[in-house]
């Protein structure tokens, strides 16, 4: 069956970087567009980026851009998202999610989700 | 704030129907078929209920319903059951710019 498992979450101090990973499974990886999406502590869902299929084009949320880097490996089926020069408001779960169509450049649709890795910025 | 407006919370006795709305712009909702809706539980990653804005993915009940009307998308849940109770989220795409939008999510409490 389709799965997505994120791993490198953490506690990292204001200003530090972390790297989270999301290995994809049951799915042609490469021909699927990916999403980030996080969730603050008792708060909403947030779209943060997105890679296209090939890795051609990427998109993010204002909130991120400049700071976060998404890439994935479609030779290991493994999204990425880098972040550089985190914040406090950054802390939040973090769910890696496939979307809905094939070779898609748009947000169709978010499916399936992984079970998301808890990203802490504090010192 | 959220780019799509929702109700923080409706409620709704057992066999009843609720709907939640999703107000957006003429940007996102209004100009694009791609308006999703998601359930989470509390700890639980999200769940795809709803997308293209009617469409219901295989398996989920057909007590869930999707509709839109101008920048409004809207989800109805028929027949209400105690399993119900949960955080439902709306999300739309909103062009290359801004790409995508969530509502603040609806907490929907079955009485």
């Amino acid at each position: 069956q389709v799965q997505l498992v994120e791993s490198g979450g953490g506690v990292v101090q204001p200003g530090g970087s972390l790297r989270l990973s999301c290995a994809a499974s049951g799915f042609t990886f490469s021909i699927y567009g990916m999403h980030w999406v996080r969730q603050a502590p008792g708060k909403g869902l947030e779209w943060v980026a997105f890679i296209q299929y090939d890795g051609s084009n990427k998109y993010y949320a204002d909130s991120v851009k400049g700071r976060f880097t998404i890439s994935r490996d479609n030779s290991k089926n493994t999204l990425y998202l880098q972040m550089n020069s985190l914040r406090a408001e950054d802390t939040a779960v973090y769910y890696c999610a496939k979307d809905g169509l094939r070779y898609s450049f748009v947000l169709n649709w978010f499916d399936p989700w992984g079970q998301g890795t808890l990203v802490t910025v504090s010192s | 704030q959220s780019a799509l407006t929702q109700p923080a919370s409706v409620s709704g006795s057992p066999g009843q129907s609720i709907t939640i709305s999703c107000t957006g712009t003429s940007s996102d909702v209004g100009s694009y078929n791609l308006v999703s809706w998601y359930q989470q539980y509390p700890g639980k990653a999200p769940k795809l209920m709803i997308y293209e804005g009617s469409k219901r993915p295989s398996g989920v009940s057909n007590r869930f319903s999707g509709s839109k009307s101008g920048n409004t998308a809207s989800l109805t849940i028929s027949g209400l059951q105690a399993e119900d109770e949960a955080d439902y989220y709306c999300c739309s795409y909103a062009g290359s710019s801004t790409f995508g939008v969530f509502g603040g999510g609806t907490k929907l409490t079955v009485l």
